[in-house]
């Protein structure tokens, strides 16, 4: 079936350092979300992509919709202690079919 | 972003009772939505997706008998965990969606623990 992978599984910096983490599909994805998921939380939606190419910001994040559609990277510039959490990419292949989640990447960000 | 509220946000219940979850679009409507299990340390595993007033649709391997979905306004929809049993215990996740492709909305999740 579908399946998101995601790279690094884990990651541990130190504050102020930025981050770069990645998503990928064996499959062309119209749609990538980002979400980050703090512990005994729901994912809370960061950035939502819906064009190739597609490079959006949120703040200190910045997102891309890979050209092949197969990829996005989600970015943290200057990371903060609030920053740790686990970050899961989620995509759909077409509008009419679910949304599917990665593994995540565990951020830890150490003071 | 929009705003979904679950409750309860934790629940300790014996082996065989039922809880019941309830998730609310409290600044949407919620046309479609999704009920997510999740264990320590791992990714969401999708349940079932329930569409407003019809029935759920489950995922391979998940029991409709043992969890009941209700989906009955487009602001409220509830997963109700039939004869808990400890292996049932489990992060519970619900998520909404305004329309096909939209970005999803989850609620805060409800820790259960089955004793």
């Amino acid at each position: 079936g579908q399946q998101l992978n995601q790279s690094p599984q884990s990651m541990f910096i130190q504050e102020g350092e930025d981050v770069s983490m990645n998503c990928t599909s064996s499959s062309i994805f119209n749609t990538w979300l980002w979400y980050k998921q703090d512990p005994g939380e729901g994912p809370v939606l960061l950035i939502a992509l819906y064009k190739a190419g597609e490079l959006t910001s949120n703040g200190r994040l910045t997102a891309q919709f890979g050209i092949t559609r197969k990829d996005s990277f989600l970015n943290i510039s200057a990371s903060i202690p609030s920053d740790v959490g686990i970050y899961f990419c989620a995509g759909s292949k077409t509008s009419y079919d679910k949304v599917i989640f990665g593994p995540g990447t565990s951020l830890s960000v150490i003071p | 972003g929009a705003v979904v509220s679950q409750h309860p946000s934790w629940v300790i219940c014996k082996s065989g009772t039922s809880v019941k979850i309830e998730c609310r679009s409290l600044d949407f409507q919620a046309t479609t939505m999704f009920w997510y299990r999740q264990f320590p340390k791992q990714s969401l595993m999708l349940m079932a997706t329930s569409n407003e007033g019809s029935k759920a649709t489950y995922e391979q391997g998940v029991e409709k008998d043992k969890f009941l979905i209700n989906h009955a306004s487009l602001t409220l929809s509830t997963l109700t965990v039939t004869s808990a049993h400890p292996e049932d215990s489990s992060f519970y996740i619900c998520s909404g969606q305004a329309f096909t492709n939209e970005k999803l909305f989850f609620g805060s999740g409800t820790q259960l623990s089955v004793l």
